[in-house]
């Protein structure tokens, strides 16, 4: 079965303090890997797509990067504006329709 | 107006009540989606329509009535909802069976059952 695990389930940061989220996945053949950022109360904002392994992808702070078996969100010198939940979520290829989505990574970065 | 719009942002509504969601994507997609999120639970996939015919169905309660008259808008029909129903409604869309199959997400609906 297709499944998406998210860890730590929260994570708090000081301010410059650099750390790691942690993606690991289970699908028959990888379509695509997605991660998003979501705010309180708002949608999930898309951030990167990763297709095969070894593929490394930056924004700003952000790294992801993916293997066979799970995907890292590095999150470099990190700011307070970078407090949100970071959603990983799979793409498989037999169907097109489906993200299977993890639970999320509550990120709290202190001033 | 780009992106994904879903209206309204937040909806109280009681058990007997009927209501309706709706989402409109300007983004060119052909899929749109439904999801539901609840507290500390990952995102739940509701419906799927592509090429505005369903394709998927999640064993959903048929108190929640899917409709997509057009490859731009989708609706979410609610009657006789739970309080147990109360959560984040998600409208998201993308482009089945393009390389950059990525979806795009709308601010959601807020719904609280009473």
């Amino acid at each position: 079965e297709d499944q998406v695990t998210q860890s730590p389930e929260a994570l708090r940061l000081q301010e410059g303090e650099s750390s790691s989220l942690n993606c690991s996945y289970t699908v028959s053949g990888l379509r695509g890997l997605f991660w998003y950022r979501q705010d309180p109360g708002k949608g999930p904002e898309f951030l990167f797509t990763l297709y095969s392994a070894g593929e490394e992808k930056e924004k700003e702070r952000l790294k992801a990067t993916l293997t066979k078996k799970e995907s890292f969100l590095h999150i470099t010198a990190p700011k307070p504006e970078d407090s949100a939940t970071y959603l990983c979520a799979v793409q498989a290829v037999y169907n097109f329709n489906k993200f299977y989505f993890g639970s999320g990574t509550k990120l709290n970065v202190k001033p | 107006e780009t992106g994904v719009t879903q209206t309204p942002r937040h909806l109280v509504m009681g058990m007997t009540n009927k209501k309706s969601l709706k989402c409109e994507q300007h983004l060119g997609h052909n899929a749109m989606y439904w999801y539901k999120q609840s507290a500390k639970k990952p995102l739940e996939l509701m419906f799927v329509y592509s090429l505005e015919e369903r394709v998927e169905n999640n064993s959903v309660p048929s108190r929640f009535s899917p409709e997509c008259p057009n490859s731009s808008h989708l609706f979410l029909h609610l009657h006789t909802l739970q309080p147990e129903d109360s959560a984040l409604y998600l409208c998201a869309s993308s482009h089945a069976g393009q390389m950059n199959t990525e979806a795009f997400f709308g601010q959601g609906t807020r719904l609280t059952v009473v």
